[in-house]
């Protein structure tokens, strides 16, 4: 069972700030927000996770809310390579098993 | 640094025949190891999962089993293939501490026809 939201598609321009949306309203206090991305035809790639503090990595910047219930993946400067499908998984750190969603697919557009 | 292995990269195979995919990872000791499916255009599908030597779970009932004859070897294995079996597996690998970041393999994409 997902326990996330994420819109079906997007688009963005390269060079603009990528924003992913995901809502999570039912994260309990011991669950991460973790963020993957699938390139065609590749095995997902692990992006960037964070608890409830907003965390940055040379990949991207995760901004959760304050109350916990959403987060936004931003990637600064969008590049035709990152055309991909992008999961919003919540889960317990050291839990087994990550549930993929359908996820939000990205398109930069040149 | 630590990699992953997945082979074959795409395999056709008849409908009743078997099938054996492999994936090693080398680098690390006692993985936590998966196995997902994700069938053509749809989501991952996680069918196994195993954190330790001999350990094996099942998340999906099917005719697909896996086993883990060492460490850091997984195998995903069928007597007899069907037609909805066909999809991209992916294997995976994640350290039991933190289990929320996992490493996946480049995947075998399987036609049964």
């Amino acid at each position: 069972d997902a326990k996330t939201t994420q819109p079906t598609s997007m688009d963005c321009a390269e060079g603009r700030a990528a924003n992913l949306p995901c809502n999570h309203s039912t994260i309990s206090g011991n669950e991460y927000v973790y963020w993957y991305r699938q390139i065609h035809s590749q095995g997902p790639q692990y992006i960037i996770h964070g608890l409830k503090n907003n965390e940055t990595n040379e990949m991207a910047s995760l901004i959760i809310t304050e109350d916990r219930k959403s987060s936004t993946l931003i990637l600064p400067h969008a590049t035709l390579r990152d055309t991909a499908v992008y999961y919003c998984i919540v889960d317990r750190q050291g839990a087994q098993k990550l549930v993929f969603g359908q996820g939000t697919r990205l398109t930069i557009n040149p | 640094s630590q990699t992953i292995h997945q082979w074959p990269a795409t395999l056709v195979q008849p409908v009743g025949s078997p099938l054996s995919l492999e994936c090693t990872v080398e680098g690390t000791s006692n993985p936590n190891l998966y196995w997902y499916r994700q069938a053509a255009g749809r989501g991952l599908q996680l069918l196994f999962y195993s954190v330790g030597i001999g350990q094996i779970s099942s998340e999906v009932p099917q005719n697909l089993s896996a086993s883990r004859p060492q460490d850091r070897q997984f195998i995903l294995s069928s007597k007899k293939l069907l037609l909805s079996d066909s999809g991209f597996y992916l294997c995976a690998w994640s350290l039991g501490r933190e289990g929320g970041e996992q490493f996946f393999g480049p995947g075998t994409r399987l036609t049964v026809l």
